[in-house]
């Protein structure tokens, strides 16, 4: 069975530009979860989708969004991009909603902000 | 707010020995908890899950222990091998339904030979 995969792995933005980010999950999996992770604030959750309906968000500004389709797939995008922004992105997906499911993860989007 | 605290930025164990990781968090009552392994430039991977209820849970060379009353869970890797230097997070998610997934920074686990 294929796992998460993620698209693409690298990416280098500047200031004020957008990206769309990218994943795939497990064949049968219905939630994806989106996740940040930076050296000092660690791995922290963006929000998740089931059933193409956004279940949970985490503090983050209205600047990052997504979607899921009906197929799973799960798509993020940044707008206006800040430096700050420069982070691993992951993405993890579950059978079952999130919670006493175990995520499992892409090996994540690197991006990087000019 | 909720808070979880992993007890060590790093830890360095003789080969052989028992590893032992720890994970607190307080202004919480998770209803689960979770530990990953994460390699440099991979995503974490899931290796135990364990439930409020449970207060230990096993896997091969892997040891779970949850204490609630404690707000604490003890990760434990017997017999270490070099192979399992990595970092080690722990998760906690709420009992509410619109409870979000919280990491703890982890635990950088190095074992030499």
């Amino acid at each position: 069975k294929a796992g998460v995969t993620q698209t693409p792995r690298y990416l280098i933005k500047t200031r004020g530009q957008q990206v769309t980010l990218s994943c795939s999950p497990i064949s049968g999996h219905r939630s994806v979860s989106w996740y940040q992770q930076t050296p000092g604030q660690g791995l922290q959750f963006l929000f998740e989708y089931f059933s193409e309906t956004q279940r949970n968000k985490g503090n983050f500004p209205g600047r990052f969004s997504g979607r899921q389709f009906s197929n799973s797939r799960s798509e993020m995008n940044v707008s206006t991009l800040e430096l700050g922004d420069s982070a691993l992105y992951l993405c993890a997906s579950s059978s079952g909603p999130q919670g006493n499911q175990p995520q499992h993860f892409g090996d994540g989007t690197r991006l990087s902000i000019l | 707010s909720q808070k979880i605290e992993q007890n060590s930025e790093a830890l360095n164990i003789q080969e052989g020995k028992t590893a032992t990781l720890t994970c607190n968090y307080t202004n919480y009552s998770p209803a689960y908890l979770q530990w990953y392994r994460q390699d440099p430039g991979r995503g974490p991977v899931f290796l135990l899950l364990i439930r409020e209820n449970e207060k230990e849970k096993r896997k091969e060379r892997l040891k779970v222990t949850f204490d609630t009353t404690l707000k604490q869970s003890l990760f434990h890797i017997t017999a270490s091998q070099p192979a399992d230097s990595a970092t080690y997070l722990c998760a906690l998610e709420g009992d509410s339904s619109a409870s979000k997934i919280i990491f703890g920074s982890g635990t950088r686990l190095s074992i030499r030979p």
